[in-house]
């Protein structure tokens, strides 16, 4: 497609549920990031896939979260045991690798967790 | 570590008025700068980036920006403010030595348009 792609575009839990969230780069970006956006925090930085290399994982907040990558292509961010402070916009963002570039972010899933 | 500061978290402007938007970073060296719209359950739309060269930036819709070093800034400006500037906006770091783009955010400005 044209940009990047998420979905769901809205997702509402249950605490103590599992949650999956996807993630369709631009063709051809090779780096990958997910970002979160929540009230109280703003805009804060979870993960960053860049290429083959090992993701740079220091923003994950807890355990609870995980992502991959698949065939250098689409991204899953996995929310285990979801908790209230989890609810917020995951937003995810694509970018060629390499210096002076921009990176492209997609509309974001809102995850409610109730 | 790189970080981000927006003085203020609401602007409120009046169509056709001056728009200023404040960031000031801090970073161990230069880094590159962003600026990001958001509009109401958007995602983020880049407005304009210095990363080398001329210091004053224009970008899309009328906004411009200035990279000072010596003040560590890199305020967003727009001459006549419009109804359909009503959005989020969000000043950005990046390191310049990193390939890619991991970046740092501040914590957002909200604009209002008063007609």
């Amino acid at each position: 497609g044209a940009g990047v792609s998420q979905s769901p575009s809205n997702k509402v839990t249950e605490k103590g549920k599992d949650v999956e969230l996807r993630c369709d780069p631009i063709s051809g970006h090779t780096a990958l990031y997910w970002y979160r956006q929540s009230l109280g925090q703003g805009l804060e930085f979870l993960i960053y896939f860049q290429g083959n290399s090992a993701p740079d994982k220091s923003g994950l907040p807890s355990d609870r979260f995980s992502a991959e990558r698949t065939g250098g292509s689409v991204s899953t961010l996995t929310i285990q045991r979801t908790q209230q402070e989890d609810s917020a916009v995951y937003l995810c963002a694509s970018s060629l690798i390499r210096y002076n570039t921009e990176a492209f972010f997609g509309q974001g899933t809102r995850l409610t967790v109730v | 570590a790189q970080s981000v500061t927006q003085l203020g978290s609401h602007v409120s402007v009046s169509e056709g008025a001056l728009v200023l938007l404040r960031c000031n970073y801090s970073s161990s060296v230069p880094p590159y700068l962003f600026w990001y719209v958001q509009y109401p359950n958007q995602g983020l739309q880049l407005l304009l980036k210095y990363t080398t060269g001329a210091t004053l930036v224009k970008g899309i819709n009328g906004f411009e920006a200035e990279f000072k070093k010596s003040e560590t800034s890199f305020h967003l400006t727009k001459p006549s403010a419009h109804m359909s500037d009503a959005a989020e906006y969000f000043c950005a770091v990046s390191d310049p030595k990193a390939a890619g783009n991991k970046l740092t955010f501040g914590g957002g400005t909200r604009v209002l348009v008063k007609p």
